[in-house]
């Protein structure tokens, strides 16, 4: 999970505003997931993509998109479409294989203004 | 889709004693199933994981159980230790490389 990176550690959002969070990873995974993580929740899926320039939606997507134009990177937007964007964001990828292990990045908090 | 339900969601035991943590799943098709432990701020890190074709795995002093007829998984952590506290998340996964998480266990370890 070391070759996981996301940034930055902290951001702030401040209404009406869009934000994006990076996501890079250099262990040649081909696939790569956005959850969101709220306290005393689960992780719970936002957007995942198993391939270059294709991804598909999570279970919380509403308020939120994606990118994947190069294989080690996924950023993630939050829009302003996205009403209570405040919880702390974990990228991961895994082989896009059954059964494979998801390695996670060390986060980013989002707090709102 | 896929359900899985953790419990309990919060754990104390004393230094030494045994953790049992259980998961169950919804989708018959499901044939991941990792945990991951998580301390306060940091990543989830997976800790152990197992397969359906095997109903047991151990590692150390932990050790997850499979039962696919139940649906249900457990985790077993014995002679617990204070660096054992942490949130402990269970997970399956079916084709789609999806995982679908637990709500997440707080295990106390008092020394």
């Amino acid at each position: 999970d070391g070759g996981i990176t996301q940034s930055p550690k902290y951001l702030f959002r401040k209404e009406g505003q869009n934000v994006t969070l990076s996501c890079e990873q250099n262990l040649n995974h081909d696939a790569m997931y956005w959850y969101r993580q709220d306290p005393g929740q689960g992780l719970r899926l936002i957007y995942y993509s198993q391939i270059v320039n294709d991804f598909q939606k999570g279970d919380i997507a509403e308020g939120y998109s994606v990118s994947r134009e190069k294989k080690e990177s996924f950023p993630l937007t939050v829009t302003s479409a996205q009403k209570n964007p405040t919880a702390f964001y974990l990228c991961a990828s895994s082989a896009a294989r059954a059964g494979e292990t998801q390695y996670f990045g060390p986060g980013t908090r989002l707090l709102v203004l | 889709g896929e359900n899985v339900e953790q419990h309990p969601s919060t754990l104390s035991v004393q230094e030494g004693d045994s953790a049992v943590i259980k998961c169950t799943y919804s989708d018959s098709a499901s044939n991941y199933f990792p945990w991951y432990k998580q301390e306060l701020g940091k990543r989830p890190q997976l800790i152990i994981d197992i397969r359906s074709n095997v109903g047991e795995k151990k590692d150390q002093r932990i050790a997850v159980t499979l039962n696919k007829t139940a649906k249900h998984f457990s985790l077993h952590i014995t002679e617990t230790q204070p660096e054992d506290s942490a949130v402990y998340f269970c997970a399956a996964s079916g084709s789609n490389y999806k995982l679908t998480f637990g709500k997440g266990t707080l295990l106390t370890v008092n020394p």
